[in-house]
């Protein structure tokens, strides 16, 4: 069993549409990051949260840390936004990550 | 840009050669994570190294080992390589501090091929 699981694995949205990703964890954590991956292997940090919610652009993550749920919103998507979002949880010496979320957005 | 390097870019070996792969991390980011990514799937933690020692492991074998120095930079060594090392490696810095609060700057990564 992972540690991590995201849903869905794939995602196809037309540019405009409104984009959920969702991370379950069954560890505890310090905090819980979400990234993406361009093709190529690049990987930015896009949020990293401990409670509650945050908000960049676009992009909003929200964590509910007693049901140990994530989940990264797109709001307006473009197709610039397709890569692969990977939710990472991180303790004090431990990472754990999911196996990421392709997104492709379609024009 | 996130201010992590790493060396080099591609790599090809053979089965049981040794490997040597470097990252330069932010200067003050004392805790350097090492992650291995094979293709279509999400990386996973090998070790992570603070003010040089080693704290923290995932479920990877002995002859996966690194080195962190004081100069912000870092090396992670593979011996006897196996087909199934194939991936791509990325060091991920952060910092000030050792706790998992801290924002990661992942560096382009590593892509070792194994024949």
């Amino acid at each position: 069993k992972n540690e991590v699981e995201q849903s869905p694995q794939n995602l196809t949205a037309q540019e405009g549409e409104f984009i959920t990703i969702n991370c379950s964890y069954s560890v505890g954590i310090s905090a819980l990051h979400w990234l993406q991956q361009h093709p190529g292997g690049g990987i930015v940090s896009l949020f990293m949260l401990s409670s509650g919610k945050k908000k960049h652009g676009r992009l909003i993550a929200t964590i509910n840390i007693q049901e140990k749920h994530s989940s990264l919103h797109i709001t307006a998507s473009h197709p610039r936004d397709s890569a692969v979002y990977i939710c990472a949880v991180g303790n004090f010496n431990k990472f754990y990550f999911g196996s990421g979320t392709k997104l492709n957005v379609k024009p | 840009e996130t201010g992590v390097t790493q060396s080099p870019t591609h790599l090809i070996k053979t089965r049981g050669q040794q490997v040597t792969l470097r990252c330069s991390s932010q200067s003050g980011h004392n805790t350097v994570s090492w992650y291995q990514q094979a293709l279509g799937q999400g990386p996973q933690f090998i070790f992570q190294y603070y003010r040089e020692e080693e704290n923290g492991r995932g479920n990877f074998p002995p002859r996966f080992s690194g080195l962190q120095f004081p100069n912000y930079s870092s090396e992670l060594n593979v011996n006897a390589l196996e087909l199934d090392d194939s991936a791509l490696y990325l060091c991920a810095s952060r910092g000030p501090g050792q706790g998992a609060y801290n924002e990661q700057f992942f560096g382009p990564g590593t892509r070792l091929t194994v024949l």
